[in-house]
C-alpha cells in the first residue's frame, strides 16, 4: 500500500539555522499539506499546497516558512531561521482530491532546535 | 471558525467490552468529519470519515462512529476492544463551506488504553 514518507525522523538544529523537511507524497495525490505537532498540544494545519501554488496557509506559517515541490515527487517545508518555539513533530499529509477524501499522514519529523 | 472537542484525555476499558470515544464539532457549514489513530512513534493512520449519508460509518479494524448532527457529535465506537486498540485518537473536521476548507483541524487527541 502507497505511504507517505518523511525524511529526518529526527533532526536537531541550532537556533537560527535553517532546516529543510523532506516528504514524499503519494505518487497520484494533487494536495500537499504540513502540520505541526508541539508535544503535548493539538495537531495543527501549516499549508497546503495545489497546483503549484498555496492554497490555503494558517497564522503560523509566517514569512519563515516556505514550502516548494522542487520536482514532481518531493514537497518540502523550509524554515528559514529556527526559533525553539518551531520544536515540534511535523507531519506532512497528502490527498488524491479535496472534497470527499481522506488526507494520508507520513511518519513525521522531530524537529529540535536548541 | 471550524474547531473539535474531545472531552476526555484519557479513555480505560477492558478487553472485550465496548468502548466510545467521544468528538464533538463545531462548524458554520457541513461538516466533514474523520477519525485518526496514532500508535507511538508512528504517523497519524486514518480510520474513518463521514461526508454524506447514512448517519453510522463503518472503518478499519472494526470501527465505527456514529453522526449526530443535532448534538454536533461523532463519537467513535467498537463493539469488543483488542490491547491492541490501545493509541491516541484524533477526530478531526473539515468545513468546505468557506476559508479554512483544505485544512483539518483536530482535537486534541484521547488516549484509549485497552486492559488485558
Amino acid at each position: 500500500e502507497p505511504e507517505v514518507t518523511q525524511t529526518p525522523s529526527h533532526q536537531v538544529t541550532q537556533m537560527g539555522q535553517e532546516v529543510i523537511l523532506r516528504c514524499v507524497p503519494i505518487s497520484n495525490h494533487l494536495y500537499f499539506y504540513w502540520y505541526r505537532q508541539i508535544l503535548g498540544q493539538k495537531v495543527e494545519f501549516l499549508v497546503s499546497f495545489y497546483n503549484n501554488e498555496i492554497s490555503e496557509k494558517s497564522e503560523i506559517f509566517d514569512d519563515q516558512f516556505s514550502v516548494e515541490r522542487p520536482d514532481g515527487s518531493n514537497f518540502t517545508l523550509k524554515i528559514r531561521s529556527t526559533k525553539l518555539e518551531d520544536s515540534a513533530m511535523y507531519f506532512c499529509a497528502s490527498s488524491p482530491g479535496l472534497a470527499d477524501y481522506e488526507q494520508y499522514f507520513g511518519p513525521g519529523t522531530r524537529l529540535t532546535v536548541t | 471558525a471550524q474547531s473539535v472537542a474531545q472531552p476526555e484525555d484519557q479513555v480505560n476499558v477492558a478487553e472485550g467490552n465496548p468502548l466510545t470515544v467521544k468528538c464533538t464539532y463545531s462548524v458554520s457549514g457541513n461538516p466533514y468529519l474523520f477519525w485518526y489513530v496514532q500508535y507511538p512513534n508512528r504517523g497519524l493512520q486514518f480510520l474513518l470519515k463521514y461526508i454524506t449519508g447514512d448517519n453510522l460509518v463503518k472503518g478499519s479494524y472494526g470501527f465505527e462512529a456514529e453522526f449526530n448532527k443535532s448534538q454536533t457529535s461523532f463519537h467513535l465506537k467498537k463493539p469488543s476492544a483488542l490491547v491492541s486498540d490501545s493509541a491516541l485518537y484524533f477526530c478531526a473536521v473539515r468545513d468546505l463551506s468557506g476559508a479554512g476548507s483544505y485544512q483539518l483541524t483536530f482535537g486534541k487527541g484521547t488516549k484509549l488504553s485497552v486492559i488485558p
